[in-house]
């Protein structure tokens, strides 16, 4: 199995701070790297696919980047909508994996 | 809109079988563009993906589940189906129903709302 490790595990932060969240794979998954946001009681959202498109819908001031093992999630201007857990998630091979996630919370 | 709606018993007994199932409105199960997943989620813990079928009724397991775990595809109800055998406390997590795209890049792109289910006796 592909092994997903995010870092950190949380964070606290303030409207407007510029956050990044970074995901490292445990072998290559060349830009086969999915991006969830989740909100508390509320399914997972896609935020961001293939390691840098963005979602129809999704604010642009989230993005992501990466290839191989290391990949980043930025939010640029954090929002009050914006504290809740992400997720990375490698569609590279079955069974497909999550990060453990990376809780946003506010300072 | 596409939709889904998981609805099953939500407390089971240990040693008892958990069957859960996945309604799809707003669009049709039975697209060769799309498979049907479930993913479940321990309280204040990760995600996990449990396994997907295709509109065929093809089934693909995670490996640590694989030997309790069944999917199945009732095409005319629009609907598809997990049975996870032999369950015990560490079975208790929200269990959710997704869309998986067949073809790169596949992504989770719809969820269910999600259903909690509690194994106790």
């Amino acid at each position: 199995d592909i092994q997903m490790t995010q870092s950190p595990s949380s964070l606290s932060a303030s409207v407007g701070d510029r956050v990044t969240i970074t995901c490292r794979a445990s072998q290559s998954i060349k830009t086969y790297l999915n991006w969830y946001q989740q909100k508390p009681g509320k399914a997972p959202k896609l935020l961001i696919y293939a390691a840098s498109s963005l979602q129809s819908g999704v604010p642009s001031r989230f993005s992501g980047s990466g290839s191989g093992t290391d990949f980043t999630l930025t939010i640029s201007s954090l929002q009050p909508e914006d504290f809740a857990a992400y997720y990375c998630q490698q569609s590279s091979s079955t069974p497909w994996t999550f990060g453990q996630g990376t809780k946003v919370e506010i300072k | 809109q596409l939709q889904l709606q998981e609805s099953g018993s939500g407390l089971v007994k240990p040693s008892q079988t958990l069957s859960l199932t996945c309604a799809v409105s707003g669009g049709s199960i039975s697209s060769g563009s799309y498979s049907w997943s479930w993913i479940r989620q321990p309280p204040g813990k990760g995600l996990e993906w449990i396994g997907y079928i295709y509109h065929s009724g093809s089934a693909y397991y995670n490996p640590s589940l694989k030997s309790r775990v069944t999917i199945s595809v009732d095409r005319s109800k629009n609907q598809f189906s997990l049975n996870l055998t032999s369950v015990t406390a560490a079975d208790t997590a929200v269990y959710y129903c997704a869309r998986i795209s067949n073809f790169w890049p596949k992504t989770f792109d719809y969820w269910g709302q999600g259903t909690l289910v509690t194994v106790s006796s």
